[in-house]
């Protein structure tokens, strides 16, 4: 056990609608990360904040959003879903930025039909 | 990522065989993560190398850190069907510092008791 709880596991939804991720950090970290993996495309970054703030962007769309609140829980927020968008998506933590490992949750498998 | 190169992607072995697995970055490495993941499941912390030459084993795995070629080695000893799974390796590459990890896209392992 990371440490890091992501909620929903499981997600199944359809095209155009919107979802929202949760993710936990582990006690004490303060800067999270969402990756998103598929078949195609593997682990790909998508966004990172470190206490509240957003740190780095990477391929992220923009119907995508993230935010990390100040209990350090973060939400993303996927909208106008597309069938592409299934994927796994993976929530990690760290105590700051380049702390070291990222310690990373169970994921959030996402299905859109 | 491109950056960041897996080889060989699959492999398959008989227990009880050696095998190894490699990482190379196309960028300077300021650290090297290896994580090992369940299908659909989440990634988990296997080692991190910092140092060029630095050298780290966890009871049969081992991992190896060249600085110069920009690469890392896995190496499993006597491999057994607990250690089947994807084998994934991050990179610290210092974008901006935030400390996110660039991931290869993966060795899936089977092991065939």
């Amino acid at each position: 056990d990371s440490g890091v709880t992501q909620t929903p596991k499981h997600l199944i939804t359809a095209t155009g609608q919107r979802v929202t991720l949760r993710c936990s950090p582990r006690s004490g970290d303060l800067s999270v990360y969402w990756y998103q993996q598929s078949l195609d495309q593997g682990l790909q970054f998508l966004i990172q904040y470190y206490n509240g703030e957003e740190r780095a962007k990477g391929n992220i769309l923009e119907r995508f959003s993230a935010q990390q609140f100040p209990d350090l829980h973060s939400e993303l927020n996927l909208s106008s879903l597309e069938l592409g968008d299934s994927a796994l998506y993976f929530c990690a933590s760290s105590v700051e930025p380049g702390a070291g490992e990222l310690f990373f949750g169970e994921g959030s498998r996402l299905t859109v039909l | 990522s491109q950056e960041l190169e897996q080889s060989p992607q699959s492999l398959i072995v008989q227990e009880g065989k050696n095998l190894t697995i490699n990482c190379t970055s196309s960028k300077t490495l300021y650290g090297l993560y290896w994580y090992k993941q369940k299908y659909g499941e989440g990634l988990i912390f296997l080692m991190m190398l910092q140092k060029g030459g630095e050298e780290k084993s966890h009871e049969k795995i081992t991992a190896k850190l060249d600085e110069k070629k920009q690469q890392s080695s896995l190496h499993i000893t006597a491999s057994q069907p607990s250690h089947a799974g994807i084998y994934l390796c991050g990179a610290d590459i210092r974008i901006s510092n935030t400390g996110k990890l660039i991931f290869g896209q993966g060795t899936t392992l089977q092991v065939k008791p």
